[in-house]
């Protein structure tokens, strides 16, 4: 398998652009996260989908961010208007999960923000 | 406040020696915690898991405690390899949150030869 995959790799967009980041989990997988990484802030999840329904989006910072996850080997993050805050790693992964056992997750190598 | 607090200063030892990194969380009731580790520019990865019913486990050179009294896990790494100079990051999995995984900010350890 190769793993979680995740698109584009690096991203740089001007402020009040919209930006899309990809995530492809692994085959099989049954629970996708998004994750934001930044020094100040560390490792943070953004949503979590289960069996591709959002479960908890406690973490999606405000309503410029949105994600879905239309089917079991997709989904998207979106962001809209991008702002220059909003520059950061951020990380797709994926888990086969089953009543809250906290299975390990796989993590994507990263989609790497920049907003000017 | 629920916090999970990691060493915030870099760790660095001498190859050979064991390293040891803390994770302590406070206003927490973790079912289990996990330890990854981050290569620069790359996604953490799953090292071990530890319950809440097990107070220690091992996997080759590494050692992880859990004490749920003191809210705290210990992650060991013995015989230390400037291989294992990383950012280790631990995580809590919580009751009733579907396999959420809480994160600390990460310990970077740097091993020198």
């Amino acid at each position: 398998d190769a793993g979680v995959i995740q698109s584009p790799r690096h991203e740089v967009t001007e402020m009040g652009q919209e930006v899309t980041l990809r995530c492809k989990p692994i085959s099989g997988h049954n629970s996708l996260f998004w994750y934001r990484q930044t020094m100040m802030r560390g490792l943070e999840l953004l949503i979590y989908f289960n069996n591709n329904v959002p479960i908890d989006d406690s973490g999606m910072p405000e309503d410029r961010f949105s994600a879905k996850m239309p089917n079991a080997s997709f989904s998207t993050l979106k962001i809209q208007p991008s702002e220059p805050r909003d520059s950061a790693v951020y990380f797709c992964a994926s888990t086969l999960e089953g009543g809250g056992l906290g299975n390990e997750q796989f993590f994507g190598p990263g989609t790497r923000l920049t907003v000017l | 406040s629920q916090k999970i607090e990691q060493n915030s200063e870099a760790l660095n030892i001498q190859e050979g020696k064991t390293a040891t990194l803390t994770c302590n969380y406070t206003n927490y009731s973790p079912a289990y915690l996990q330890w990854y580790r981050q290569d620069p520019g790359r996604g953490p990865v799953f090292l071990l898991l530890i319950r809440e019913n097990e107070k220690e486990k091992r996997k080759e050179r590494l050692k992880v405690t859990f004490d749920t009294t003191l809210k705290q896990s210990l992650f060991h790494i013995t015989a230390s390899q400037p291989a294992d100079s990383a950012t280790y990051l631990c995580a809590l999995v919580v009751y009733n949150q579907g396999g959420k995984l809480i994160f600390g900010q990460g310990t970077e350890l740097s091993v020198k030869p």
